[in-house]
């Protein structure tokens, strides 16, 4: 399976603080993209990075890629309890192949 | 104005049951998809039209066939509903051409329950 993996699967932190989320992926990409997703509700798209990029900032939110480690992070600063969501990666890998998203890393902010 | 809405919201339904879930998008996009989300929260692909021809096809039972009228529809009928298909199921689409280079917009989900 070429499924990435998100790490940690849930995190728990404190209004305030930052969160951070790796996911890890197979082989070479052409995008990697992270989604929002809220209890009962749609995915919502946060960022988008190509694999010629390293990093990107949208608001309080920061991704790195690293293609020779094949990761990537988001990075929540001074998280609030809206914040409170599943957090998914999806990459598009080079090839004929479809967008793959990974399980997803539960995050909560607690007031 | 909601961008990918789909109808309905719930379907619970008996084993064996036909059934559809309609997906509309009036972002104006190319791209329109079918995901299905299981127990676990694992999101997988299961088609994506490009203009109102099938792109992907994700090894999907034959039961499940996607259709689009136009390029703002796809729709998802079911044949001969089974206990795993119990999923929730979105629909998303795109500008771009069917796999993935491009945002993907979320309708809010369809839970499908089959009993």
């Amino acid at each position: 399976s070429q499924q990435g993996e998100e790490d940690p699967q849930a995190l728990s932190i404190q209004e305030g603080e930052n969160a951070t989320m790796n996911c890890s992926y197979k082989t070479s990409i052409n995008n990697l993209q992270w989604y929002r997703q809220n209890s009962g509700r749609g995915l919502v798209h946060l960022i988008l990075i190509r694999s010629n990029e390293r990093e990107k900032h949208s608001g309080r939110l920061r991704v790195t890629l690293d293609t020779s480690k094949k990761s990537s992070s988001l990075l929540i600063t001074a998280s609030r309890a809206a914040d409170t969501a599943s957090y998914f990666c999806a990459t598009l890998y080079s090839g004929n192949t479809p967008l793959v998203f990974g399980k997803g890393t539960r995050l909560s902010v607690i007031a | 104005d909601t961008a990918v809405s789909q109808t309905p919201k719930y379907l619970v339904t008996q084993m064996g049951n036909d059934k559809s879930i309609k997906c509309e998008q009036n972002l104006g996009h190319d791209t329109m998809y079918w995901y299905k989300q299981d127990s676990k929260k694992f999101l997988k692909i299961m088609f994506s039209y490009n203009n109102k021809e099938l792109i992907i096809n994700e090894t999907v039972p034959n039961r499940f066939s996607p259709k689009s009228p136009d390029k703002a529809h796809l729709n998802l009928h079911i044949n001969s509903l089974e206990l795993g298909d119990s999923a929730v199921y979105f629909c998303a689409s795109s500008q771009e051409g069917g796999r993935g280079f491009d945002t993907q917009y979320f309708g809010p989900g369809t839970r499908l329950t089959v009993l």
